[in-house]
């Protein structure tokens, strides 16, 4: 999608194996949102960042999942020890102003796990 | 917590014809709802948004949703269906507290020719 970028936009791994997924969004955003789209399944939520606030994290599925935003741009989602349920579209969003009224969506990162 | 239903997995409808995807929502306070839609290997657009004000809100492509508050329901809808509208369609809610949206399980869209 327009104003985010995200990198790779497919990853095949072995199980076990640590990966890092990339989004850069554009700047002056002012939320940055992860969410993954499993396979005939909708959106699940992971975590977003907003400002300087503390992250939400309250969607990440276990504590191999991990996600951090540097200088309040660039954020990565780790992911470690993949498992092949970890297998799924990794999808950035954004919002800008203080309503957040909607996201704008990168292409995601197709992460398949073998 | 909130939720969104798509009852169905998948509709067909012919070209021409009037489309309609069903959405309902449980949230607490007043929602804020939305509709993306996913064109294969591409990722998610917005169509249309409903904060406040007229029930019947207008979006890209020619598409339209009713809010429904009695019923809780956002059901997507267009007069004429083009077969480039096939493509996954998502119904999405948050309530004004809140900052991430909550998805539907995504509907199927089928236009025929």
């Amino acid at each position: 999608g327009a104003g985010v970028s995200q990198s790779p936009s497919n990853k095949v791994t072995e199980k076990g194996k640590d990966v890092e997924l990339r989004c850069d969004p554009i700047s002056g955003h002012t939320a940055l949102y992860w969410y993954r789209q499993s396979l005939g399944q909708g959106l699940e939520f992971l975590i977003y960042f907003q400002g300087n606030s503390a992250p939400d994290k309250s969607g990440l599925p276990s504590d191999r999942f991990s996600a951090e935003r540097t200088g309040g741009s660039v954020s990565t989602l780790t992911i470690q020890r993949t498992q092949q349920e970890d297998s799924a579209v990794y999808l950035c969003a954004f919002t800008q102003g203080e309503a957040n009224y909607g996201y704008t969506f990168g292409s995601g990162t197709r992460l398949t796990v073998v | 917590a909130q939720s969104v239903a798509q009852p169905e997995d998948q509709v067909n409808v012919a070209e021409g014809n009037p489309l309609t995807v069903k959405c309902t929502y449980s949230v607490s306070g007043n929602p804020y709802l939305f509709w993306y839609v996913q064109y294969p290997n591409r990722g998610l657009q917005f169509l249309l948004k409903y904060i406040t004000g007229d029930n019947l809100v207008k979006g890209s492509y020619g598409f339209e949703a009713e809010f429904n508050k009695s019923q809780t329901s956002f059901h997507l809808k267009k007069p004429s269906a083009l077969v480039s509208d096939s493509a996954l369609y998502f119904c999405a809610v948050r309530p004004g507290s809140a900052r991430q949206l909550t998805f539907g399980s995504g509907t199927q869209l089928t236009v025929l020719p």
